[in-house]
């Protein structure tokens, strides 16, 4: 079966300061890796996706992700954040030969002016 | 905007009760999705469906069911319903169910069941 951790509940980070929201994932097969974001009363947006290839995915707004299979983590990061940040993280994880994702309990990221 | 559209918003009733909630995919995708989004158990899949016929199945509980119609719109009927169905339901739809597809979300219906 598979799992997610994502040990960070909420991140608080001052405006343009750098931020790491971790993931850990946990299965016995090859796996597809993604994030999802969801802003205030809002439904969840694909912010990247780790499919196969490079393991250094990026997304349109400044996001990216590294699949490290050793330590089997996709930590999502981005080097100045800004105002609009401010929502809900959630990694999830599909195994290569299902359809349903599983997703992790999310990060809250809250960015201080 | 996702494409997904899902209805009603809000929907508020008692227990015992019996709803049903629509979502409509993107436009050319197949497969339609649903989760259960609730404060306790976080985000779940609850069913597949894929150009009518269910695909996979997860914590969908006996008193829960959907379908899939011909025109690829898709219900969710909850039934019995208890304190703990309270929860936000989202729908997501890709293009051919395949597992390297991305899963698009609409909005969510909130469920509250007092």
């Amino acid at each position: 079966a598979q799992s997610v951790t994502q040990l960070d509940s909420q991140v608080p980070v001052f405006e343009e300061a750098p931020v790491e929201l971790r993931c850990n994932y946990s299965s016995s097969v090859s796996v597809y890796l993604f994030w999802y974001v969801q802003y205030p009363n809002q439904g969840l947006q694909l912010l990247l996706k780790y499919l196969s290839g490079s393991t250094l995915v990026e997304s349109i707004n400044g996001f990216e992700a590294e699949f490290n299979k050793s330590q089997t983590s996709f930590h999502l990061r981005k080097p100045s954040v800004h105002i609009s940040d401010t929502a809900e993280y959630f990694c999830a994880v599909k195994r290569t030969g299902a359809n349903n994702l599983f997703f992790g309990t999310g990060t809250r990221l809250t960015v201080i002016p | 905007d996702s494409g997904v559209t899902q209805t009603p918003k809000h929907l508020i009733t008692a227990t015992g009760q019996r709803v049903t909630l629509r979502c409509s995919p993107r436009s050319g995708d197949l497969s339609v999705y649903w989760y259960q989004q609730s404060l306790d158990q976080g985000l779940q899949f609850l069913i597949q469906y894929y150009n009518g016929e269910e695909r996979a199945k997860g914590n969908i509980l006996e008193r829960f069911s959907a379908q899939q119609f011909p025109d690829l719109h898709s219900e969710l009927n909850l039934s019995s319903l208890e304190l703990g169905d309270s929860a936000l339901y989202f729908c997501a739809s890709s293009v051919a169910g395949q597992p390297s597809d991305t899963q698009y979300f609409g909005p969510g219906t909130r469920l509250t069941v007092l």
